[in-house]
C-alpha cells in the first residue's frame, strides 16, 4: 500500500515569492493534515479537511497562506509571498479516523528555505 | 498556559539498556496519548497510543505508561539497540469538537554499540 506523498521534497525560493506543496493522501483516508514543523520543535496544525471541508484552520496565516482539498483527494498547500520566517518541513498526514483519536501517517514532508 | 514537555537534551544510553523517556503535559486533560518516531529528514510514524483509562499499553520491546494524576507518560524501550535511534514525539489529543492532536517537541536517543 502506498503512504502519503508528497512533493516536492526540497525547495529554495527567494523571499516575497510564491510556492506550493503537494499531498496525496492513503486510500480511503478521509481526514488530511498539513502540519508545520520548524527545527527541533513538534509539528504543528496548520490546517486539517474531512473529505473536502476544512473542519480546523484556525492555525492558518490566512494573510499569505491557502490550502485546498479538491474532491477530497488531493491537497496543495500555497504561500504567497514567502517570509524569511516561513522555512521550515511541511509535513502532510493523513488518518481514517476524524477524531485525532488514532493513529496518523505522515509523509517525508516539504522542506522549504527561503533566502 | 498549557505546555507539553519533552526533554530537549538528547538521551544517550548503551545498547542493550533500557530507554525511557518522559512526556509531561500542564493545563491539559487528553483522552488519547500517543508516541511516534522520527529520523532525520523524515516524517513521523506512529508507534503506539493508549487511552485514559488504560495505565499501560505494550508492543514487542516497547511499553507506554499513562499517569494522568501526574501527567505524565514514559515511554522505555527494553534491550534497546542502535537501529532505534532517533527522535521520539508524544503527541496528546484534547477532546472538543473535532478534537486536537498536540505534539510535543520530541526526545532524541542515541543508542551507542
Amino acid at each position: 500500500e502506498a503512504g502519503v506523498v508528497q512533493s516536492p521534497r526540497y525547495k529554495i525560493i527567494e523571499k516575497k515569492q510564491p510556492v506550493a506543496f503537494w499531498c496525496n493522501p492513503i486510500s480511503g483516508h478521509n481526514t488530511l493534515y498539513w502540519y508545520r514543523q520548524n527545527l527541533g520543535q513538534g509539528p504543528e496544525l496548520l490546517i486539517r479537511y474531512e473529505n473536502e471541508e476544512a473542519v480546523d484552520d484556525s492555525q492558518l496565516p490566512k494573510d499569505r497562506f491557502s490550502a485546498e482539498r479538491l474532491k477530497g483527494v488531493d491537497s496543495t498547500l500555497k504561500i504567497q509571498p514567502a517570509e524569511l520566517g516561513d522555512s521550515a518541513v511541511y509535513l502532510c498526514a493523513s488518518s481514517t479516523s476524524g477524531t485525532n483519536t488514532g493513529e496518523l501517517f505522515f509523509g517525508e514532508g516539504s522542506r522549504l528555505t527561503v533566502l | 498556559s498549557q505546555k507539553i514537555e519533552q526533554n530537549s537534551e538528547a538521551l544517550n544510553i548503551q545498547e542493550g539498556k533500557t530507554a525511557t523517556l518522559t512526556c509531561n503535559y500542564t493545563n491539559y486533560s487528553p483522552a488519547y496519548l500517543q508516541w511516534y518516531r522520527q529520523d532525520p529528514g523524515r516524517g513521523p510514524v506512529f508507534l503506539l497510543l493508549i487511552r485514559e483509562n488504560e495505565k499501560e499499553k505494550r508492543k514487542e520491546r516497547l511499553k507506554v505508561t499513562f499517569d494522568t494524576t501526574l501527567k505524565q507518560s514514559l515511554f522505555h524501550i527494553t534491550a534497546s539497540q542502535p537501529a532505534d535511534s532517533a527522535t521520539y514525539l508524544c503527541a496528546l489529543t484534547i477532546s472538543g469538537g473535532y478534537n486536537k492532536l498536540i505534539f510535543g517537541a520530541g526526545t532524541r536517543l542515541a543508542v551507542h554499540p
